[in-house]
């Protein structure tokens, strides 16, 4: 069975603080990923997508970057948090043939004070 | 860019009863799914439709590509029914770009 964990659950940073967020995908072979960002109070929208290792393409720009450095991890980082990066943030992932069902995470909830 | 207007924003119902919740697309989009909300604030999947009609359970689905809604048909609501069910719909592009409706709370009352 397929299962996704994301870390940490939960983070409180500081403004201008460096960010990592891990996701990873066990019992699937070269899934789609995805980086998904909800502020609070509004809708979820995709940051990022990824089809295969060591590639991502960015859908949104909010300062933030991602990485896919192996088959199953997709890394969600930044160097300098902002206020607005706070907000729920959620990683998913489909089959590889594209067009198919998308599968969430638990998610990360961060803070930015 | 792809909007999707989710209605209604809240809905009420008695234990028993049934009604329906709605996506309406500005614009075509190749695939809908549905999602509640679990208590962490991710999502379950209910449904991916590319086309017609699923039913699981006490939930129906549609989805009609062409006249651009999809719809989600709760019967016989139940009290853990109650939550926050969301439709994301699929637009045009490689991306696997889910655009999402805004959500609607639902609450079933005894």
């Amino acid at each position: 069975a397929q299962t996704i964990h994301q870390w940490p659950v939960a983070e409180i940073k500081a403004v201008g603080s460096p960010l990592s967020l891990g996701c990873t995908i066990k019992g699937k072979s070269s899934p789609n990923l995805y980086w998904y960002w909800q502020a609070t109070g509004g809708t979820l929208q995709q940051l990022f997508y990824s089809i295969t290792v060591g590639q991502v393409e960015s859908v949104v720009q909010l300062n933030l970057s991602a990485s896919r450095p192996k088959d199953d991890q997709f890394i969600l980082s930044t160097e300098k948090l902002l206020l607005s990066h706070s907000g729920f943030y959620l990683c998913a992932w489909s089959l590889p043939r594209g067009q198919d069902t998308q599968y969430f995470g638990p998610g990360t909830r961060l803070l930015v004070l | 860019g792809d909007q999707v207007e989710q209605s209604p924003s809240a809905l009420s119902l008695h234990e028993g009863t049934g009604s329906a919740l709605r996506c309406n697309f500005t614009t075509t989009m190749r695939a809908v799914q549905w999602f509640r909300k679990n208590s962490r604030g991710s999502l379950i999947n209910l449904f991916y439709l590319a086309s017609g009609t699923k039913e699981n359970g006490r939930l129906k689905s549609a989805f009609d590509s062409k006249e651009r809604y999809s719809t989600l048909h709760i019967r016989d609501a139940q009290l853990e029914d109650s939550g926050t069910y969301f439709c994301a719909a699929e637009g045009g592009t490689n991306t696997g770009k889910l655009t999402f409706g805004d959500g609607t709370v639902l609450t079933v009352k005894p």
